[in-house]
């Protein structure tokens, strides 16, 4: 499974949109690109997949470059309330069965008022 | 909120002491996985299974076992638990359809 890293925190204030990179140089041809975000005393909880180009939700916007070697998550407008640990994985996509999911330290984000 | 119910939430322990966590879904989802989280390592697989009676390792097994006699229950059991084992413990699921994967809200074992 392609490594990844990210930066280890991020500081922001409220409204305004955070940019978090991931990078997986060794990302294999058939491995996707999925974000997690997890609040304190909670579990992970997925926020969005892409394989390439760019994929939008209702949450936020995942940018993958043609090479794939980097990934960026996009919060739009961000609240208090996105303050949180943002995981970058990279593997086979979910849906298709078993997910060995491998999780790094993630990106802990804080947004202030 | 996918059904995952993890008992207990919070467990102090003895050293030397065995001990099992259980997780229960109501989902029928094929997979079960379960991780633990410590500060500075993000979260470690330990063991998973892919249907009943059938588990697999994880990357940090050593002092774990997992039983998965029914789908909606996996338990992780901690032999003899020593100081190293004190972590929060998730469980997660997942199935064929679903991209995503759904995580419990953890288990907190202090082992003193």
């Amino acid at each position: 499974l392609a490594k990844t890293t990210q930066p280890i925190s991020m500081d922001s204030y409220e409204g305004q949109e955070v940019n978090i990179t991931c990078s997986h140089n060794n990302i294999a041809t058939n491995d996707y690109i999925t974000w997690y975000q997890q609040f304190p005393s909670q579990g992970p909880r997925f926020i969005i997949q892409g394989y390439k180009t760019k994929v939008t939700n209702e949450v936020a916007s995942l940018f993958i470059p043609a090479d794939r070697k980097s990934s960026t998550l996009s919060l739009p407008r961000v609240s208090l309330s996105d303050t949180a640990v943002y995981y970058c994985l990279v593997g086979p996509p979910g849906g298709t069965g078993f997910q060995k999911l491998v999780f790094g330290t993630g990106t802990r984000l804080l947004v202030s008022p | 909120d996918a059904g995952i119910t993890q008992s207990p939430r919070h467990k102090v322990t003895e050293t030397g002491t065995p001990v099992t966590l259980r997780c229960h879904q109501t989902e029928n989802h094929r997979y079960m996985y379960w991780y633990r989280q410590d500060p500075g390592h993000g979260l470690r697989l330990i063991h998973y299974s892919y249907g009943v009676k059938d588990t697999d390792k994880g990357e940090v097994s050593d002092g774990y076992s997992v039983s998965r006699s029914k789908t909606e229950d996996f338990l992780l059991t901690l032999e003899s638990a020593t100081s190293s084992q004190t972590s929060v413990y998730f469980c997660a699921i997942s199935d064929s359809v679903n991209t995503e994967a759904f995580f419990g809200q953890g288990t907190r074992l202090t082992v003193v």
